[in-house]
């Protein structure tokens, strides 16, 4: 069957890190992505990740290690708009194509 | 560029209506997506089209709902009868080849 954790929710102070993890077991895999979802919001996409390791983006950066079935989203500096959802969200195999199996998503607060 | 467009942002209708809920992709993409969110059970995939090409519909809850794509510039979902649980934020996606997906605002339906 598919599944993919993250933590439900995590709180930070404005200027620190936080590491979102994602662990997933799906059928095959295809890719990992990170999405984020403000309130009311559509989720607007983040990262990708399809090989083992670091992707930097300016001050998100999402890793992944496919032999553990596990994704990090680093988010770095952070400000009062980083607080939303983040959504990992994996391509469980390439006979289907674009059917991404999304996780509950994990709520970032960020406090002054 | 426009981004995905989706038809009407809300929707309140009473249990037993019709609804049709509408999308536009990016144009150019070739393959279009829909979701549909509750606190419930996350963001699901319902049927997801490629060249106009309905390729996986199993997430469809059942046989009340249906999706047609007759032509690239357009799709749209249809409730028919809408039931109380059906009550959920609708999304459409898009995305070209093996892009990335781009969500549109979305609908809020509510049906009483």
């Amino acid at each position: 069957g598919q599944n993919i954790d993250q933590p439900t929710e995590m709180t930070a102070t404005e200027g620190a890190i936080v590491q979102i993890n994602c662990t997933y077991q799906t059928s095959g895999f295809n890719g990992l992505f990170w999405y984020q979802q403000h309130a009311g919001e559509a989720p607007t996409f983040l990262s990708y990740n399809v090989l083992d390791g670091l992707e930097e983006k300016g001050r998100f950066s999402s890793f992944l290690s496919r032999s553990k079935g596990y994704s990090y989203l680093l988010l770095k500096e952070l400000q009062m708009k980083d607080s939303a959802s983040y959504l990992c969200a994996v391509t469980p195999t390439t006979d289907s194509w674009g059917k991404l199996q999304f996780g509950a998503g994990t709520q970032v607060v960020v406090t002054p | 560029d426009a981004g995905v467009i989706q038809s009407p942002r809300h929707e309140v209708t009473e249990m037993g209506q019709e609804v049709t809920l509408r999308c536009k992709p990016i144009s150019g993409h070739n393959s279009l997506f829909w979701y549909r969110q509750t606190m419930m059970r996350g963001l699901e995939l319902l049927i997801y089209f490629n060249n106009n090409v309905p390729i996986d519909d199993s997430g469809m809850p059942e046989d009340r709902f249906s999706a047609k794509m007759p032509n690239a510039s357009f799709s749209t979902l249809k409730i028919q009868p809408s039931e109380p649980r059906d009550s959920a934020v609708y999304f459409c996606a898009s995305s070209a080849s093996t892009d990335t997906q781009y969500f549109g605002p979305g609908t809020r339906l509510t049906v009483l």
